[in-house]
């Protein structure tokens, strides 16, 4: 089984600086990674996903993953937070059979004005 | 409008009176899945299915039970619920995966308290 690590619970960053999520993961077999963010009171939405071909990946709202291999990494990064980014945010990996997903313990962003 | 739903939102209930939390998708999707959260553990899958009469224990199954009866629904059962089991519990659903599609979508959860 896989363990999916999030080592900072929270993150209080200020508005307009870069911030970075962490996020490993126990097994080097070939793994989906995933991440989703929730906002408060409500369900996940997924942010980004690596599934194959390019390590970095980016979703729409300008948060870009890094898929580290050989450090079973897939860290969260964002040059410049707003202050609407507040929430919380999770990372989860599904082994190529995608039966099961593993999800870290969150880590909760507070982007402060 | 494309949706996870899940009845009920809240529910207070009493150590061992069985109840069943619902759960529909409007896509068509062929997985479903069950998890539950709980303050610094994160997610933690319950049950999924991968298709109607297919379904499999998560990380966490003891002292639930599902059914997959039809594609749509997908009920979490709770035969006789105790306070350990007190939680916020999201349904999720997908397309299956050859489709090459992997994004779950979640239902907005349901929060049970067992008292």
């Amino acid at each position: 089984a896989q363990s999916v690590t999030q080592l900072d619970s929270q993150v209080p960053v200020f508005e307009e600086a870069p911030v970075e999520l962490r996020c490993n993961y126990s097994s080097s077999v070939s793994v989906y990674l995933f991440w989703y963010v929730q906002y408060p009171n409500q369900g996940l939405q997924l942010l980004l996903k690596y599934l194959s071909g390019s390590t970095l990946v980016e979703s729409i709202n300008g948060f870009e993953a890094e898929f580290n291999k050989s450090q079973t990494s897939f860290h969260l990064r964002k040059p410049s937070v707003h202050i609407s980014d507040t929430a919380e945010y999770f990372c989860a990996v599904s082994e190529h059979n995608f039966n099961k997903f593993y999800f870290g313990s969150g880590t909760k962003l507070n982007v402060k004005p | 409008e494309a949706q996870v739903t899940q009845n009920p939102r809240y529910l207070i209930t009493v150590t061992g009176k069985k109840l069943t939390v619902t759960c529909s998708q409007n896509m068509n999707h062929e997985y479903m899945s069950w998890y539950r959260q709980d303050p610094g553990l994160g997610l933690r899958q319950i049950y999924y299915s991968m298709n109607v009469e297919v379904t499999d224990k998560g990380d966490v199954p003891e002292g639930y039970k599902v059914s997959r009866k039809e594609k749509r629904n997908f009920p979490l059962i709770l035969e006789s619920p105790s306070p350990n089991q007190t939680s916020l519990y999201f349904c999720a659903s997908s397309l299956y995966p050859a489709s090459g599609s992997y994004e779950q979508y979640f239902g907005p959860g349901t929060r049970l308290t067992v008292t």
